[in-house]
């Protein structure tokens, strides 16, 4: 069964470095998210991304922020400065549809901010 | 915007017991549904879903949810619990509005004790 993937499965970075997190969706979906999860919360949308640019994004996604399909696989979300507040679970997502599919969840990349 | 309240925080059962998790959404539109999973140290993966017809369904591992459109509600079921259902049980909401983002409830961890 085809699954989305997700590098480095573990980030440790220092407050203020940029930090890229990678996924490589399903081959044949059309529309890419990214959520978090900060520890012991709750999952939390970040944006989503549809033929090339960003179609919704949350308060959560500001400037620091940044998406991009670099090529025709690999979908990335950049945090330019990172902070402590960062720190969490971020998982990609992809669907081939936005009406009646699923979205289906990379195994995540635990980022931590010292 | 809309929003997903799930009651119990933490759950612990035995063996064999019933199992029901609460699940409550705030939308006044159409909705699709979800329950994901997430195992210790797994990714999300999907139970259950629903996006129109019976509102009872059935997913994964003997798991059912049931869509009660008059109570905003779909609780998520299972009449003998395993201790492999140990697991963080999160529900989802994703309108048909714009780009259907899911948004997530705070989950409930269930803990199975043999």
């Amino acid at each position: 069964e085809p699954e989305v993937t997700q590098t480095p499965s573990h980030q440790v970075t220092q407050m203020g470095q940029e930090v890229i997190l990678r996924c490589v969706p399903i081959s044949n979906h059309l529309y890419f998210y990214w959520y978090r999860q900060i520890l012991g919360q709750k999952v939390e949308f970040l944006v989503s991304f549809y033929n090339n640019e960003i179609s919704e994004k949350s308060e959560i996604f500001d400037d620091q922020f940044s998406v991009e399909r670099p090529d025709g696989s690999n979908f990335t979300l950049k945090i330019r400065s990172t902070k402590l507040e960062d720190s969490a679970m971020y998982f990609c997502a992809s669907t081939a549809g936005v009406s009646g599919y699923e979205q289906y969840f990379g195994p995540g990349t635990r980022l931590t901010v010292t | 915007a809309q929003s997903v309240s799930q009651h119990n925080h933490h759950v612990i059962l035995s063996e064999a017991a019933s199992l029901e998790l609460g699940c409550n959404y705030s939308y006044g539109g159409t909705v699709n549904l979800f329950w994901y999973v997430q195992y210790p140290g797994q990714h999300l993966q999907l139970l259950l879903k629903y996006f129109s017809g019976d509102p009872l369904v059935k997913g994964i591992k003997g798991f059912e949810a049931e869509f009660i459109k008059s109570k905003f509600s779909f609780n998520l079921r299972k009449p003998s619990v395993q201790w492999s259902d140990t697991a963080e049980y999160f529900c989802a909401v994703k309108t048909n509005s714009g780009y259907s983002t899911l948004t997530f409830g705070k989950g409930t961890m269930l803990l199975v004790s043999p």
